[in-house]
């Protein structure tokens, strides 16, 4: 079982639609959460961290954790063309890893104007 | 605020040589973490140091070490180059572990 599994995509959706995205983890122990997105070429830009379970919303990005579930996921609202890259979720371990990120293989996202 | 800094940006390296990989972290934080990136996949872990020492390591063979200096700043050197270790390679910094982690633009390696 991979450590962090996310669905390769590509996910399109329509400009203005809600956007979802999904990523499972296999370490019960892992503490801290986070979205990244990546646009062709450059490096990961921070969105969203989230460390406890239930909703958080940071203007049109809203992260979900669910750790009895191991599950964590990214909704965009009115997606905007600009918001098409590539999202990876990356989780820390517990106590004594949680000093690296682990990664997905990340979501390819396609906003149609 | 200035964000993480990386040099170079692009490198060509030729199979067996060395290369020394360059960061610069966010004024303030104090932990610097190395990854590598090749093409379709996420980061992987190759190091991370907090206040000079090394907190963790991942899978990467001993050809890959790093250190950091007492500016924080730190260096990643390959050594032995092959034509696999072609990625992308990028720094991160945080204030310390278990925090966000802020990438840096990433170095470029090629190797032929």
């Amino acid at each position: 079982q991979k450590e962090v599994e996310q669905n390769s995509g590509p996910l399109s959706v329509p400009e203005g639609a809600i956007a979802s995205l999904n990523c499972t983890y296999s370490d019960r122990g892992s503490q801290s959460f986070f979205w990244y997105r990546q646009y062709s070429g450059k490096s990961p830009e921070l969105i969203m961290s989230i460390y406890s379970n239930g909703d958080k919303e940071d203007g049109r990005f809203t992260a979900q954790l669910n750790k009895a579930s191991q599950y964590v996921s990214l909704l965009i609202r009115d997606s905007q063309p600009s918001d098409s890259a590539t999202y990876l979720c990356a989780v820390t371990g517990g106590a004594r890893s949680n000093y690296k990120l682990t990664f997905g293989k990340g979501t390819l996202l396609t906003v149609n104007p | 605020d200035a964000g993480v800094t990386q040099s170079p940006t692009h490198l060509i390296k030729t199979r067996g040589q060395h290369v020394t990989l360059r960061c610069s972290p966010i004024s303030g934080h104090k932990s610097v973490s190395w990854y590598q990136q090749v093409l379709g996949q996420g980061p992987q872990f190759i190091f991370q140091y907090y206040e000079k020492e090394e907190r963790g390591r991942g899978n990467f063979p001993d050809r890959f070490s790093a250190r950091q200096f007492p500016n924080y700043s730190s260096e990643l050197n390959v050594n032995a180059l092959l034509l696999g270790d072609s990625a992308l390679y990028l720094c991160a910094s945080s204030l310390d572990r278990g925090l966000e982690q802020y990438f840096g633009p990433g170095t470029r390696l090629t190797v032929t």
